[in-house]
């Protein structure tokens, strides 16, 4: 199995928005809305920021969203605030009991 | 909340086995699948696997042949061996808790280096 591809960086100014994607294959993203979203400070274990596709946890801000289509999926931070600036992973169940991360994006706030 | 503790050697020799160990507090561990994930320094995330409490596991592919995960219900852990490891097992390895297809709560993480 591949690791979900996801761009190495974004970065936006404070107030501004950022969305990453997380492109996958139709074996995985294209296939199961079992996407999910962490971010993950420097240091810092994972936080689970979106949870199938698009649901928020409790006390996850709603600046944070999610999506999808077709193999790709994508998150997206509504004013950005300093505290936004970390990694973010994607992961998407795979099949067969399987489950893959993405690569990762370094979120920046300028 | 549910809390978790990663616990055991930070050190193994090449060709030996990692043996890590989960405790649970804070929720009962009869509920849930329980996960192992690493990332080695400065690198992505990578799911190992994950353990019902049943005893049914689900492995990475890539990892199933040195894999094997157990857990304790009377003791409220669950726990991770991996084998022949190699440099290449170097990392933090997280354990946490599934509720499903996401998960939903973190340890803080253990760094295992693999040294002789």
């Amino acid at each position: 199995q591949s690791a979900l591809t996801q761009p190495p960086s974004a970065s936006g100014s404070p107030g501004q928005s950022v969305t990453i994607s997380c492109t996958g294959t139709s074996s995985d993203v294209g296939s199961y809305n079992y996407v999910s979203w962490y971010q993950q400070h420097p240091g810092k274990a994972p936080k689970l920021m979106i949870y199938l596709v698009n649901k928020r946890p409790s006390g996850v801000p709603d600046r944070f969203s999610g999506s999808k289509s077709g193999n790709t999926a994508s998150l997206t931070v509504s004013g950005l605030q300093a505290d936004d600036e970390a990694a973010y992973y994607c992961s998407s169940y795979a099949g067969n009991n399987n489950y893959v991360f993405g690569t990762g994006t370094k979120v920046t706030v300028l | 909340q549910v809390q978790l503790q990663e616990s055991g050697p930070r050190l193994v020799k090449p060709s030996e086995t990692l043996s890590l160990t989960c405790t649970v507090s804070g929720g009962s561990i009869s509920t849930y699948y329980w996960s192992w994930i690493r990332q080695p320094a400065g690198k992505g995330l990578e799911w190992i696997g994950r353990i019902y409490t049943s005893g049914n596991t689900n492995y990475n592919p890539s990892l199933k042949s040195r894999v094997t995960m157990s857990v304790d219900t009377s003791r409220n852990e669950f726990s991770l061996k991996l084998t022949s490891v190699t440099a290449a097992d170097t990392a933090v390895y997280y354990c946490a808790s599934s509720a499903g297809s996401y998960i939903d709560y973190w340890g803080q993480g253990t760094l295992v280096t693999v040294s002789s």
